[in-house]
C-alpha cells in the first residue's frame, strides 16, 4: 500500500526553466509534508516543508504547494540549475507519530 | 552540530553472517530513526526511538533484525543470518522531539551487500 506516490520517475528540464515535481498521497491524516534531495552515495538532505494549515511555502528558489482536497503537493524550482540534478523525494507524516512515509522519488536532470 | 554519523559506510558480508551498524545522531535530537532504501525506491521506515525507548517497529523488521539505543545516545542495528534480500542502503536519521516540520537529518547511510 503506497501511501505516498511520485508517479514520474524522471524529469529533464533546461537550465533556467521551472522544474515541477509532483507528489500524491492517500492518507487524509497526513498533516506535515517534506521534500528531500538526494545525491548518489549520500543521505537525503532536507529541502523544504509545509504543514496542512498552509497551501504554499517558499524558500529561495524552492516553493512547495499543497492541495489538501486533491491530496497533492508539488515542488517548484525556479530557476533550475545544473546543481539541482538529483533525486527528489516527498515525504508525509501524521503529526501524532512524526514518522515520515517517503515516495519512490523523481530523478531530476537539469540540462546546461 | 556535526550531523548524523553512520559507520561503516560500506559492508560486504557473506550470506548467513551477522552484521551490526552504528548511528550517532545529532546530540540534542531526541528521536532516532532507521530506514532502508533499495534501488529505485524511497526510504522505507524500519523503526524509531524516542530517547532509549523503541516506540515502533515496521513489519519489514523481521525477527532477524534488532535495534537498540542504550542510554538514548547512539544506536545499533543488527541483522542476524543475513540474506541476499537484505542488501540495501541503511539510513539513520534523527530529529527534535517537537515540530514534525523540522523533518529529519539523515546520515550518509551504510550500504550493505550480501554475497
Amino acid at each position: 500500500d503506497q501511501q505516498v506516490k511520485q508517479n514520474s520517475p524522471s524529469l529533464s528540464v533546461q537550465e533556467g526553466r521551472i522544474s515541477i515535481l509532483n507528489c500524491d498521497y492517500t492518507n487524509s491524516m497526513f498533516d506535515y509534508f517534506l521534500w528531500y534531495k538526494k545525491y548518489p552515495a549520500e543521505g537525503p538532505t532536507f529541502l523544504i516543508s509545509i504543514s496542512s494549515i498552509k497551501d504554499k511555502n517558499e524558500d529561495g528558489r524552492f516553493t512547495v504547494f499543497l492541495n489538501k482536497s486533491a491530496k497533492h503537493l508539488s515542488l517548484h524550482i525556479v530557476p533550475s540549475q545544473p546543481g539541482d540534478s538529483a533525486v527528489y523525494f516527498c515525504a508525509a507524516s501524521d503529526s501524532g507519530t512524526y514518522k515520515y512515509i517517503f515516495g519512490t522519488g523523481t530523478r531530476l536532470k537539469v540540462l546546461a | 552540530d556535526t550531523g548524523v554519523s553512520q559507520d561503516p559506510r560500506h559492508k560486504i558480508t557473506k550470506r548467513g553472517q551477522n552484521v551490526t551498524f552504528r548511528c550517532d545522531p545529532i546530540s540534542e535530537h531526541n528521536r532516532l530513526y532507521w530506514y532502508r532504501q533499495t534501488l529505485g525506491q524511497g526510504p522505507e521506515f524500519l523503526t524509531y526511538f524516542q530517547n532509549e525507548a523503541q516506540l515502533e517497529k515496521s513489519r519489514l523488521l523481521s525477527d532477524r533484525f534488532s535495534a537498540e539505543r542504550p542510554k538514548g545516545s547512539f544506536s545499533t542495528l543488527e541483522i542476524q543470518r543475513t540474506e541476499q534480500g537484505d542488501s540495501a542502503m541503511y539510513l539513520c536519521a534523527s530529529s527534535r522531539l517537537q515540530g514534525a516540520s523540522y523533518g529529519y537529518t539523515f546520515g550518509s547511510g551504510t550500504r550493505l551487500t550480501v554475497v
